[in-house]
């Protein structure tokens, strides 16, 4: 079974403070990807990561950042963090094409509920 | 502007009774779909997809159906059962672009009642 972890559950984080969400994957996955979700607006990308140390900014980038060091890590910074931030993190992964997963599905962590106080 | 749309953010259903939920696309280029189920406090989870090179695709009680000249696509879901109660979201994805990248809708949260 494909299995993603996230580092945390919940969180609580005063604002300005500096914030990691990690997660790992343990199957080799190619790509990785940071959603956050929040009520009424569905899950929105944040930013997502093709292969190590490659990162691409998705739809809502502006206040975080991200690290992909070694394949099955992709971690999601929140360099100042803002009550705007409080939500939902998602990260998920996938393979690339043919090699006979399902196409395009990404598997999905159990997220971080990030309260920003 | 939204790619793809789920214009109902709400359903309610009878348990026993068939559950259906829509979506829509603008982006003729989108070429695969998916559907995600979520439960509170947990990460989304694959129900079912379609190709577009087909119209119906069927999994025990989910279906969904591909209506590609509306850009319209749903999930049937029947007999409903209270467990299936959650968010559904509606994905697409276009093999000539982004690799590997999703559009999620906005979701569609059903309610099954007993």
């Amino acid at each position: 079974d494909v299995k993603v972890t996230q580092s945390s559950r919940y969180l609580v984080k005063r604002t300005g403070e500096k914030v990691f969400l990690e997660c790992v994957q343990d199957m080799d996955h190619e790509n990785m990807f940071w959603y956050r979700q929040d009520p009424g607006l569905g899950l929105r990308l944040i930013y997502f990561s093709y292969d190590v140390k490659m990162k691409e900014k998705g739809d809502i980038p502006e206040g975080y950042s991200v690290s992909r060091e070694k394949k099955e890590r992709f971690s999601l910074i929140l360099e100042s963090a803002s009550t705007n931030q409080t939500s939902m993190y998602l990260c998920a992964s996938s393979v690339l094409l043919g090699r006979g997963f399902q196409p395009y599905e990404q598997y999905f962590g159990p997220g971080t509920r990030l309260t920003v106080t | 502007d939204q790619q793809v749309k789920q214009n109902s953010p709400s359903l309610s259903v009878q348990e026993g009774r068939i559950s259906i939920l829509n979506c829509d696309y603008t982006n003729s280029m989108f070429d695969y779909f998916l559907w995600y189920k979520k439960y509170p406090a947990e990460g989304p989870t694959f129900l079912i997809s379609i190709s577009s090179i087909k119209d119906k695709n069927e999994d025990g009680r989910f279906t969904v159906f591909l209506n590609k000249s509306a850009k319209h696509l749903s999930l049937h879901i029947v007999p409903s059962q209270p467990g299936d109660s959650a968010v559904y979201f509606c994905a697409a994805s276009a093999s000539g672009g982004s690799q590997g990248n999703l559009i999620f809708g906005k979701g569609t949260k059903l309610s099954v009642k007993p």
